[in-house]
């Protein structure tokens, strides 16, 4: 079964820093994966989705996240943070009935 | 184009009521979903449609009820609520998502608070 792991419920960075969230996955296969943002009392916004593309997806507001097959890795990074960047972030990848599986989430809270 | 809406934002219910949350898409997609949301939980399927007039369980059906009549909408009931029905509750709609190549990305409501007493 196809399912997600996200390293971390809690990474704090400071403002202008990089971000770095982790999320492994297991599948028999080359899955499409997604992350997901939420912002506090918002729903479920897309950042990004990998598509068995290209292995490295540029998604909004400066985020990126590569395809590691190798690794069963999809790591969601962004160079510089901003305070804006303070939300949760769900990794999430569809399993083989088509439905998607959710991550944990990883809380992320930026210092000024 | 409003995207995904979701009525009532906020609702408190005693135990033993029954209330009726409401989701409506304006990208006329076929698959329409119910979730909810707890801490340290990820987001869990309550029960999904593949097109009107059709509905299926998901992960945690138990005591709730949906329908699809039409398809831009989508109803999800709890005929007698319970404390552990106190969560957050999201709708979301994608393409087809057999079809591959992305279109299983669903869009996402902006929620449903629910406190059960």
């Amino acid at each position: 079964a196809q399912s997600v792991t996200q390293l971390d419920s809690h990474v704090s960075v400071s403002e202008g820093t990089p971000v770095l969230l982790r999320c492994n996955y297991s599948s028999s296969y080359s899955p499409s994966l997604f992350w997901y943002v939420q912002h506090p009392n918002k729903g479920l916004q897309l950042l990004l989705k990998y598509t068995s593309a290209a292995t490295l997806v540029k998604g909004i507001n400066g985020f990126e996240a590569e395809f590691k097959k190798s690794e069963t890795s999809f790591h969601l990074t962004k160079p510089s943070a901003h305070m804006s960047d303070a939300a949760e972030y769900f990794c999430v990848v569809s399993r083989d009935d088509y439905k998607l599986s959710f991550g944990a989430g990883t809380t992320v809270t930026v210092r000024a | 184009n409003a995207g995904v809406t979701q009525t009532p934002k906020f609702r408190v219910l005693k135990t033993g009521q029954s209330m009726t949350l409401l989701c409506a898409q304006d990208m006329n997609h076929e698959y329409m979903y119910w979730y909810r949301q707890d801490p340290g939980m990820g987001l869990r399927l309550i029960h999904y449609s593949v097109g009107e007039g059709t509905t299926a369980k998901g992960e945690v059906p138990d005591g709730y009820n949906v329908s699809r009549l039409k398809k831009q909408n989508f109803l999800l009931g709890l005929e007698s609520a319970a404390p552990s029905q106190t969560s957050v509750y999201f709708c979301a709609s994608s393409y087809t998502p057999t079809l591959g190549w992305g279109q299983e990305t669903q869009y996402f409501g902006p929620g449903t608070r629910l406190l059960v007493l």
